[in-house]
Parts: structure tokens; sequence; C-alpha cells
């Protein structure tokens, strides 16, 4: 099993230009998540998806769009990038309805210049 | 406001020390606590706990909830340089949405 699989890895923006993330997941997981994490802030959530067909706004929504593609995948995507955006992202997933937390992918890491 | 408050924020022992991770958290509808560790990408679930005074156990880690006095602890014996990593506290407000504090940073030198 893959479990949680983010794309990129790493990646390099100018401010002003766009770009998805990409999230797929293969454990039937209902719920989605998109976090990003930066020195002495935790992790911070920025969308998420209950459901196929449903986002909802986290803490830190503003600059970011997602989409819930189907089941299995939810992409983030940075209309136009600025500096602040520069960060580690996660997707994570897990079963709605249940208290067993998340599967994490292993992450984008993301410079805005 | 639902919060997560993690301490120390940092924390260097030597191989072989006992060390008491802590984790305080304000929630309403407060469902669960989860302790995650993070060495260089994703974090890796440790432990879930839902129910006050029970404590779950794996290999030299150990966690236990207080739900009266809203903290939980994490207790890692015998440290070892592999213990290594940010530990992350997170907290479950009964929408499948979770809450992290933003973690203890453990050194363990050999």
């Amino acid at each position: 099993n893959a479990g949680v699989t983010q794309t990129p890895k790493f990646q390099v923006l100018k401010t002003g230009q766009s770009m998805t993330l990409q999230c797929a997941q293969d454990m039937n997981h209902n719920s989605m998540y998109w976090y990003r994490q930066d020195p002495g802030m935790g992790l911070r959530l920025i969308y998420y998806s209950a459901s196929e067909g449903t986002t909802d706004k986290g803490e830190v929504p503003n600059g970011y769009n997602v989409s819930r593609l189907n089941k299995r995948e939810f992409s983030l995507r940075l209309e136009s990038a600025a500096p602040s955006q520069t960060s580690v992202y996660f997707c994570a997933s897990s079963i709605t309805g249940t208290n067993y937390g998340y599967t994490f992918g292993s992450g984008t890491r993301l410079t805005v210049v | 406001e639902d919060k997560v408050v993690q301490s120390p924020l940092s924390l260097v022992v030597h191989e072989g020390d006992t060390v008491t991770l802590n984790c305080s958290y304000e929630v309403t509808n407060f469902r669960s606590l989860l302790w995650y560790k993070q060495e260089k990408k994703a974090p890796t679930f440790l432990f879930m706990l839902t129910s006050s005074g029970i404590e779950k156990k794996s290999g030299r880690l150990s966690s236990i909830l207080d739900k009266k006095e809203l903290f939980s602890i994490l207790n890692i014996t015998a440290t070892q340089t592999g213990d290594s990593a940010v530990y992350l506290c997170a907290a479950n407000f009964g929408n499948e949405k979770l809450t992290f504090g933003t973690g203890t940073r453990l050194t363990i030198i050999p």
C-alpha cells in the first residue's frame, strides 16, 4: 500500500507564479486535509474535505484553493504565490467518523522567492 | 478557542535518561488526544487517548490522559539516539479536524 502520496517533494516558485500540489490516498479514506508546517508554529490546517464533493476552510485558508477531484485525490492550488507561503505542506487522510487519527503524506517543501 | 500547548519546546538529554513531555489542551467537545513522532518527514502515529487514567504503552514509550485537568504526558524511558525527533500532540474536537501543538524537539546525546 502506498498510503498517502504527495507530489512534488520540492518546489521553488517565483512570487506571483501559480502551482498545484497533488495528493492521492489509496486507503479508501473519506476525509482529506492540507496542513502547512512552519518553524515554531506547528501544523496549521489550510483546508479539509470531509467527503467527496465537500471542502471547508481551516485555520489559514487565505491564498489557497482546493479541489476534491474524487475520493482518492485532493489538490491544493496557490494562484499567486507569495514569500509568506514558503513552508512545508502535508496532505493527510482519515476515516470519517472514527478516532483513528491521520495518515500523512511525506510532505512538499515549497520555497517562494 | 481550541488550543493545544506543549512543553517544553525543546529538550536535550543523554542516552539512557527518562523524559516526560507535556501536552495541555483547551478544546470544546473534546474526543481524543493523539501523539505523533516526526523525524525528517511526515509525522507518524504513536498513541491515541480517549479515556482518563488508562495508560497506553508501546515498548519504552507510554502515555496517559487526564481529562479533568486537561493534559496528557508522553514518557520515554531508557532513551536512545533514535528517539531524537519532534513529538507532536494533537486534539480532536469532534469533527475530524485535529488541532496540533507546536511540538517538543527532543535531542538525545550519545
